[in-house]
């Protein structure tokens, strides 16, 4: 069965800290990942996504992702983090030429210490 | 461009009772998805359009939800009658089509007392 787990429910990190949020995938084909950042009240932003190539992965604000075939992950990363990355951040995957649905983890809580 | 646009931003009904929601997506975009997120929970599909017609709606309770997507264009998702347990964020997601990245409406906020 298709599906997302990320492993950390809540995350505290001080201010300039790095940041390594982790996400772990089950999908029968090649998985097209992604990652979205929701912030209180708003609906979710796409951060970046994984549809082939280069296995790491540039998005908006900093943030990187790497996807590991042969771990089935594609954890997010940020080398220095603010504090308005205080979020939650979900990994999703899915989204094939046949039908986009994406199926999303439960999501990770960051909490940014100042 | 605009983005994906949703109303109302809040509900709160009684159980029993039925509501409604309305999407209207970024212009050209063939495809709309609505999800369903439980607090403490990720998103979850309720129902894919592609243009005006249903392609997976699997995960949909069809005895109190339906939608509809008239021309293509705007959609509507109404649950009647409503119970607890549906007090949600009701996202509307769309994309131009062929598994593109999805852009998601600010949500609908319901509270079923």
């Amino acid at each position: 069965a298709q599906s997302v787990t990320q492993p950390d429910i809540h995350i505290t990190v001080s201010e300039g800290a790095s940041l390594e949020l982790r996400c772990n995938y089950s999908y029968g084909a090649t998985p097209y990942l992604f990652w979205y950042v929701q912030s209180p009240g708003q609906g979710l932003q796409l951060l970046l996504k994984y549809f082939s190539g280069d296995t790491l992965v540039q998005g908006i604000k900093g943030f990187e992702a790497e996807f590991k075939r042969s771990q089935s992950s594609f954890n997010l990363r940020k080398p220095s983090v603010h504090w308005s990355d205080a979020a939650e951040y979900f990994c999703a995957v899915g989204g094939s030429s046949n039908t986009g649905k994406l199926i999303f983890g439960q999501g990770t809580t960051l909490q940014v210490k100042p | 461009e605009a983005g994906v646009a949703q109303s109302p931003r809040y509900k709160i009904i009684e159980k029993r009772q039925s509501v409604a929601f309305w999407c209207n997506p970024i212009s050209g975009h063939a495809t709309l998805y609505w999800y369903q997120q439980i607090l403490g929970q990720g998103p979850k599909l309720l129902i894919q359009f592609q243009n005006n017609g249903v392609v997976d709606d699997s995960q949909l309770p069809k005895d109190r939800f339906s939608a509809e997507r008239l021309k293509g264009v705007d959609s509507t998702l109404k649950i009647q009658p409503a119970k607890l347990e549906d007090s949600a964020v009701y996202l509307c997601a769309t994309e131009p089509g062929g598994g593109q990245t999805q852009y998601f409406g600010p949500g609908t906020r319901l509270l079923v007392l």
